[in-house]
């Protein structure tokens, strides 16, 4: 199997805190994971690929200070929205790839207030 | 430029009416294709893979099929469950995606 796990699945914050999902891949091992944002009725936004052990690639627009993203093992990468704001409320999943294949998360529901 | 199209944007079906959703490509370097089906707050769910022009795989009601300039998700006999988005994606290196936009089908009984 290739299985995609995210904590948590939904967050409701208070603007200006910081908020940290977690994308785990729970039966393989990824060395590439990517994070994308997804709004009501859209397609996927690619936001950022995080590769293991190094720093990760983030798509044009997207505020590198703002998603921190930390990919520290084969099988863990995390996202960290720092100071949110209402305008960063929205749908994030994560995918690992296993034999070039990306396999999705469940999602994580983001609501800052 | 790579690009992935995918049509018709929404599409609508009696339950038992078969039709296909279509993915054209215009990439240089095609790794693979694939399908995904997500339904409304979850994400995507992992269909098939195709590699090469000509191959067909199966899965329940639905078949997908590769040529060299698109691919066809094939529905045979629609049920309400199949409902969904459905998106195609494209890989021209390992880690390297360009998605489609997405067919949102719907199913009625």
């Amino acid at each position: 199997g290739a299985v995609v796990s995210q904590h948590p699945s939904r967050v409701i914050c208070k603007s200006g805190t910081s908020v940290k999902i977690e994308c785990r891949s729970l039966d393989f091992q990824a060395t590439t994971m990517f994070w994308y944002r997804q709004f009501p009725k859209k397609s996927l936004m690619l936001m950022a690929t995080s590769n293991e052990g190094s720093k990760a690639t983030y798509e044009q627009g997207v505020e590198k200070d703002k998603f921190l993203i930390n990919h520290a093992s084969l099988t863990l990468s995390t996202l960290t929205v720092t100071s949110a704001h209402p305008e960063d409320s929205s749908f994030y999943i994560c995918s690992a790839t296993k034999e070039e294949t990306q396999y999705f998360g469940p999602g994580t529901r983001l609501l800052v207030l | 430029e790579d690009q992935v199209t995918q049509s018709p944007e929404a599409l609508r079906l009696q339950e038992g009416e078969s039709s296909s959703l279509n993915c054209s490509y215009t990439v240089s370097g095609l790794r693979g294709l694939f399908w995904y089906r997500q339904d409304p707050g979850k994400g995507p769910e992992f269909l098939f893979t195709l590699y090469s022009a000509g191959e067909e795989k199966e899965k329940e009601r639905l078949k997908a099929t590769l040529t060299k300039k698109e691919s066809f998700l094939h529905i045979t006999a629609p049920k309400p469950e199949d409902s969904a988005t459905y998106l195609c994606a494209v890989s021209i290196t390992g880690n390297q995606f360009y998605f489609g936009t997405g067919t949102s089908l719907t199913v009625i009984p």
